[in-house]
């Protein structure tokens, strides 16, 4: 299974911050990286897929980029709403695989 | 706009099944890749499986995690639009929150893998005597 590994685990920031998420693969995945965001008691919503591509409807703060093993999701000034859990996932190989997740709480 | 919600037992006894279905409106079930997964503090998310519909003109094909691959059984009841999953022999570690989930069509035609793009809201399942 390709494993996946999400720095930091947890970070502090500010609203209007810009927050760096980080996803490491155990090989190379090209592009084929998603972005989800999960608040508490919610299924994840998708966020980026094919590492870079913005979904319908979700803000343009949000950006990701990366390929063979290093992904970055960025959120270029973080609002109220955006302290979350993210999580990566790889569609590569089954079995498809998530980080074990970041969690953006309030400074 | 589609919508998914998974149903079925809280509670289940150890060495049993665990049976849940996802009633899934707004959309037809064919051409697309319906999965199921599982969410604990212990393991994280987890994928469990998907079933590929292919309508009337296309086979069908299911992929489960090897992890689980022996115990779990992913089925589609077309009548009721209804997605099912089964999971026999369970243990405690299959306590967990179930979520059933959709794969992108957009963004598997575009080439960008297969992503996630619609969820049911989850239906936690404790495995306990």
């Amino acid at each position: 299974d390709i494993q996946m590994t999400q720095s930091p685990s947890s970070l502090s920031a500010s609203v209007g911050d810009r927050v760096t998420i980080t996803c490491r693969t155990s090989q190379s995945i090209s592009r084929y990286l998603n972005w989800y965001q999960q608040t508490p008691g919610k299924a994840p919503k998708l966020l980026i897929y094919a590492a870079s591509s913005l979904q319908t409807g979700v803000p343009t703060r949000f950006s990701g980029s990366g390929s063979g093993t290093d992904f970055t999701l960025t959120i270029s000034s973080l609002q109220p709403e955006d302290f979350a859990t993210y999580l990566c996932q790889q569609s590569y190989i089954t079995p498809w695989t998530f980080g074990q997740g970041t969690k953006v709480e309030i400074k | 706009q589609v919508q998914m919600q998974e149903s079925g037992p809280g509670l289940v006894k150890p060495s049993e099944t665990l049976s849940l279905t996802c009633s899934v409106s707004g959309a037809s079930l064919s051409n697309y890749y319906w999965n199921w997964m599982r969410q604990s503090p212990g393991k994280g998310l987890e994928w469990i499986g998907y079933l590929y519909h292919g309508g009337a003109t296309k086979p069908g094909s299911t992929k489960y995690n090897p992890s689980l691959k022996s115990r779990v059984t992913i089925s589609v009841d077309t009548s009721k639009n209804e997605v099912s999953l089964k999971v026999n022999s369970v243990t405690a570690a299959d306590t967990a929150v179930y979520y059933c989930a959709r794969v992108s069509s957009t963004v598997a035609a575009a080439g960008g893998g297969y992503a996630f793009d619609v969820w049911g809201q989850g239906t936690r399942v404790t495995v306990s005597s």
